[in-house]
């Protein structure tokens, strides 16, 4: 049962367009969250997150959209640099009879590849 | 600065044998997670801890084992290594007080079983 699915395996842009990548989500109790990227041999860091009370959240040339009612996020990178180039995971978390589940549910991953 | 360091980066172990994954982080954070990551399923939950005394298993606990010996300190064993147990490991740290549900995640172990 995959509750946060990304289903681009893969996606390729040219430097300087945007990157669109989604993200889709079952669980109704999820109500935070997170975008990761990953490079080949490092661990995932932390790039944006979102609350549930938000539907845009920026921060430089990333953007997060959600849309609770489509149980939908999407990261939207602009403009994109060849050092963007990485696999971008999605997150979720939620709360349970007021208490956070305090645990994170991710996404397949997105491999980005961004051209010169 | 390396503030979630996991030992070691690479292992190749044969079937049967049992091996310890170690994770160590300077960030003070109580709560500690190990995850495996698979081509084309994500990041998986394999036991996380919320404090020193708390263990719970994650969605993929079987064939694994956890220790909590500090605060800083949270193994992963395999006790009898399997081919399918092969893949990338990482441990994540997190205090919900100051971050709220971010994870930061170690540079991750490579672990082979033949």
């Amino acid at each position: 049962d995959q509750q946060v699915k990304q289903n681009s395996p893969s996606l390729s842009v040219q430097e300087g367009r945007i990157s669109i990548l989604n993200c889709d989500y079952t669980n109704s109790m999820f109500d935070y969250f997170l975008w990761y990227k990953k490079y080949p041999a490092e661990g995932p860091t932390f790039l944006i997150s979102i609350s549930s009370i938000k539907d845009k959240n920026e921060d430089g040339r990333f953007t997060v959209f959600l849309n609770k009612s489509a149980k939908h996020l999407s990261l939207h990178i602009v403009p994109s640099q060849p050092g963007d180039s990485a696999v971008y995971f999605c997150a979720a978390s939620g709360y349970a009879g007021g208490t956070s589940y305090g645990k994170l549910t991710f996404g397949q991953g997105t491999i980005l590849t961004v051209h010169p | 600065d390396a503030d979630v360091t996991q030992t070691p980066r690479n292992r190749i172990t044969k079937t049967g044998k049992r091996i310890m994954l170690e994770c160590s982080q300077t960030k003070g954070h109580d709560r500690m997670y190990w995850y495996r990551q698979d081509p084309g399923l994500g990041l998986r939950l394999i036991y996380y801890s919320f404090d020193v005394k708390d263990i719970n298993k994650g969605e993929i606990s079987d064939g694994y084992s956890v220790s909590r010996q500090a605060q800083a300190k949270f193994s992963l064993s395999l006790e009898s290594a399997i081919p399918n147990q092969t893949a990338l490991y990482f441990c994540a740290t997190s205090d919900p007080a100051r971050d709220q549900e971010t994870q930061y995640f170690g540079p991750g172990t490579r672990l082979l079983v033949l």
